[in-house]
């Protein structure tokens, strides 16, 4: 099963606007990862959010984290037309655990030049 | 090489035909994952190595799917008898297992790309 959904499913914008994409889960969890999937391609480590930390940034990028309502956000300022593509949240399933993450749905992200 | 590399890129067979997807992770990492991607999904977790040992397989489907990694290096994933149902993206992924995060950052391969006619 899922851990993280993120939200909106799809996303396009004009080049220069920002996106912004969340991500809910489900239970406790000591760190939170944004990644990144072009088309046909691996997934890019982005982001990695401690449980303890509430924002971080990262070039154009802008991570937040809300442990109180089990949500992320992460924000893509200035965005081009390159930044197409699909963005994944993803969580270990529970604090203390294993070591494997679980992903989201993700969010399909269009930019338009 | 630098990256996580997967073979074969692509691979068709014929149902009730046997797999085997060869995944050479990051030398140095100690955390070896399989995820399966269908299209227009999140990838789903399958199998987690530390080193040699599986340290969870909950998410392999069922008997048909295996997984080894014998000398804590290169990790093979073995399907048996494959159903139409298997087709997917298959991706493996390594990292160096934080232990301040437990889950560090992962790194990817290409995936490779099973297709069961």
């Amino acid at each position: 099963s899922q851990q993280g959904e993120e939200d909106p499913q799809a996303l396009s914008i004009q080049e220069g606007e920002n996106a912004t994409m969340n991500c809910s889960y489900k239970t406790s969890i000591n760190n939170l990862q944004w990644y990144r999937q072009n088309s046909g391609r691996g997934l890019v480590h982005l982001i990695l959010i401690r449980s303890n930390e509430r924002e971080k940034h990262s070039g154009r990028l802008r991570v937040t984290l809300d442990t109180s309502k089990k949500s992320s956000s992460l924000l893509i300022t200035a965005s081009r037309a390159a930044d197409t593509a699909s963005y994944f949240c993803a969580t270990p399933p529970s604090s203390g655990n294993t070591g494997k993450l679980i992903f989201g749905q993700g969010t399909t992200l269009q930019v338009k030049p | 090489g630098a990256g996580v590399s997967q073979t074969p890129s692509n691979k068709v067979t014929e149902k009730g035909k046997y797999v085997e997807l060869r995944c050479d992770p990051i030398s140095g990492h100690t955390a070896l994952y399989w995820y399966r991607q269908s299209l227009g999904q999140g990838p789903e977790f399958l199998i987690y190595f530390q080193g040699t040992g599986a340290a969870d397989d909950s998410g392999l489907p069922n008997d048909r799917f295996f997984a080894v990694r014998p000398e804590g290096s290169v990790s093979t994933l073995k399907i048996q008898r494959t159903e139409r149902g298997d087709s997917a993206v298959y991706l493996c992924a390594s990292s160096l297992k934080s232990r301040e995060t437990n889950t560090g950052e992962l790194f990817f391969g290409e995936g490779s790309r099973l297709t069961v006619l």
